[in-house]
């Protein structure tokens, strides 16, 4: 079956220091890939999805790569902010039919002034 | 309305009550899901709806589970005879059609089993 396996948490980092969650999936066929975002409070947010290999997701200077060689999907930052300080998930959704997606089980990232 | 609404935001029960959590879509969408999220942990699927049609239930738990989507738009996720194990946050998302990419999320209900 479908998995997402994600890095453990809690992350934390200062102001402006470059981040990395990292992010593997084991699926059949050809997935698109998702980062999550669920900020203190609300609900989850999309913030960045990528629905082919090499393709490359980015949004509020996240970024993250569809690698199918290594079936990864890590998120980056170049600069962190305090507002930045969330809960971030993994998801995969499978090729075809409905979008029934899985979810990694999170990542908690803090960051400090 | 704008988003994915649910009620309650938070649900306390004794153990043995039956609950019912809603879930206000998107309007127009098609699809609706539920999901649970246990404390720490990513969220797991329960069910899928499109329009009134459950097409996918493998995700619930047990019997006590039971989700209902009448006329296409509002859900109503039913958990009978709650269990300790039952307390977590259950979401629901809804998408404008089938096959999307992209699930729009409610704020979840916080339902905890005392």
């Amino acid at each position: 079956g479908n998995s997402v396996t994600q890095m453990e948490g809690p992350v934390t980092l200062s102001e402006e220091a470059f981040l990395t969650i990292n992010c593997t999936y084991t699926a059949t066929g050809y997935p698109s890939l998702f980062w999550y975002v669920q900020y203190p409070g609300e609900g989850l947010q999309l913030l960045l999805k990528a629905t082919k290999a090499d393709d490359k997701g980015s949004n509020k200077g996240f970024e993250a790569t569809y690698r199918k060689e290594t079936t990864s999907f890590h998120l980056e930052k170049g600069s962190v902010q305090v507002s930045d300080s969330a809960v971030y998930f993994c998801a995969l959704l499978s090729s075809g039919g409905y979008q029934k997606v899985t979810f990694g089980t999170g990542t908690k990232l803090q960051v400090i002034p | 309305g704008a988003g994915v609404s649910q009620s309650p935001r938070y649900k306390v029960a004794k153990r043995g009550q039956d609950v019912a959590l809603r879930c206000d879509p998107i309007s127009g969408h098609v699809s609706l899901f539920w999901y649970q999220q246990a404390l720490g942990q990513g969220p797991e699927f329960l069910t899928y709806f499109q329009n009134e049609a459950q097409l996918d239930k493998s995700g619930l738990p047990s019997d006590r589970f039971f989700a209902e989507r009448p006329e296409g738009s509002v859900s109503t996720l039913k958990i009978q005879r709650t269990q300790q194990e039952d307390s977590a946050v259950y979401l629901c998302a809804s998408s404008l059609k089938t096959g999307d990419t992209e699930a729009f999320f409610g704020q979840g209900t916080r339902l905890t089993v005392v």
